[in-house]
Formats: C-alpha cells, structure tokens, sequence
C-alpha cells in the first residue's frame, strides 16, 4: 500500500538554525499539507501545496516558513531560524480523492 | 468558533468491549467530509474512517464504524470488540465543501480523545 515517507524521524536543533524537513508524499496525489502538533496538543494546519505553489496557509506559517518540492517529489518544509515554540511533531500529508489525509509517520523537531 | 469538539479527554474501556468516542462538527457547508485518525504513542496520524455528508448508509472500517447523525451534527466514532493495542489518541477531523461553497478542502482536526483499554 502508498504511504507517505518522512525524514529524519527526530530532528535536534540550536535554536536560530535552519532545519529541512522532508516528505515523500503518494505518488499520484495532487495536494500536500504540512501540520503540526506541538506535544499534548492538538494537529495545526500550516500550509496546503497545490501545481507547486502554495494554495493556502495558516497564521502559524509566518515568514520563518516555507516549503518547495524540487524536484517532483520530495516535499520540503524549511524554518529559517528556529524558535523553541517550534519544537513540535511536523506531518506531512498527502490528500486522497476523498481530501482524507494520508500522514507520514511525522518528524519530530526538537529546539534546544 | 470550534469547528470540531471532541468532549471526552479520556475514555477508558474493557477489551472486547464496545466503546463510543464523540465528535460534533460546526458547518454550514452542505457538502462536507468527516474522518478519524488514530495517533499511537509513536506519533504516526493513522487514517481510520471517512463518512461524506452525502453518505446515506454509516462508514464502516472493521471494527470501526461511524455513527453519522446529520440533523445533530455529530459523528461518533464506534470501535467494537476493543483490543489493546486500540489504546491511543484517537482525532476527528472535518474536511468542508471547498471553493465552490466558500470553504476550504482543508482538514481541520479536534482536539483528540484519549482512549485506554485495559484488559
């Protein structure tokens, strides 16, 4: 069965440092979304990826974020500068023709 | 407004027995898709379910079914025959009608129940 690949699983980073997370979404499908759960609390929309640009973002993804999928595949999210508050579990999804989310199994980004 | 309430924090049930986690949603959209998610203590948002707001007949996925009540807007989440390994967070999410209807395909999810079974 597709599914969608992310790495790294677990990502320590100084705060003020980039980081790359990235996705490998179901190959056939359209749409991809980042969200994220900062620990104990609820799944956050960041942003939708549609025809290689962004179709739509949420207050969270600010100037620090951006995303790109260079070469076709690959799916990246990327934080500028990291802050502690962005310690969280970042997932990507790839959406099915019913817009069911399909998660990859989430990198958890760990601001020091 | 929250979209999406999932008012139970906790449940706790007995394996084999049959448990309901509640969901309510909030949309004037008239076409409209629910979901559930199970998240383990690994972290991985496991997709479960999906009933459409045009659906006449209740998803059914195994042992999971959807209790879809249109008028009262709710979509409680049934789990028969509970087996250990059920225990995790377990998310409803509601995907609106999208452009055409003023909203977004966009999946907004509740704040999650926590479900334990204990043998």
């Amino acid at each position: 069965e597709p599914e969608v690949t992310q790495t790294p699983s677990h990502q320590v980073t100084q705060m003020g440092q980039e980081v790359i997370l990235r996705c490998v979404p179901i190959s056939n499908h359209l749409y991809f979304y980042w969200y994220r759960q900062i620990l104990g609390q609820k799944v956050e929309f960041l942003v939708s990826f549609y025809n290689n640009e962004i179709s739509e973002k949420s207050e969270i993804f600010d100037d620090q974020f951006s995303v790109e999928r260079p070469d076709g595949s690959n799916f990246t999210l990327k934080i500028r500068s990291t802050k502690l508050e962005d310690s969280a579990m970042y997932f990507c999804a790839s959406i099915g023709d019913r817009s069911e989310a399909f998660f990859g199994q989430g990198t958890r980004l760990t601001v020091v | 407004a929250q979209k999406i309430t999932q008012t139970q924090p906790g449940m706790f049930v007995q394996e084999k027995e049959a448990v309901t986690l509640d969901c309510t949603y909030d949309t004037s959209d008239q076409s409209y898709g629910l979901f559930w998610y199970k998240q383990p203590s690994s972290g991985e948002m496991i997709f479960l379910i999906y009933q459409g707001s045009y659906d006449e007949q209740n998803a059914t996925e195994g042992r999971y079914s959807l209790n879809f009540q249109k008028a009262r807007k709710s979509a409680n989440l049934v789990i028969s025959a509970s087996q250990l390994g059920d225990s995790a967070m377990y998310f409803c999410a509601m995907r609106e009608g999208g452009e055409m209807e003023g909203g977004s395909y966009i999946p907004t999810f509740g704040r999650g129940t926590s479900l334990i079974v204990h043998p």
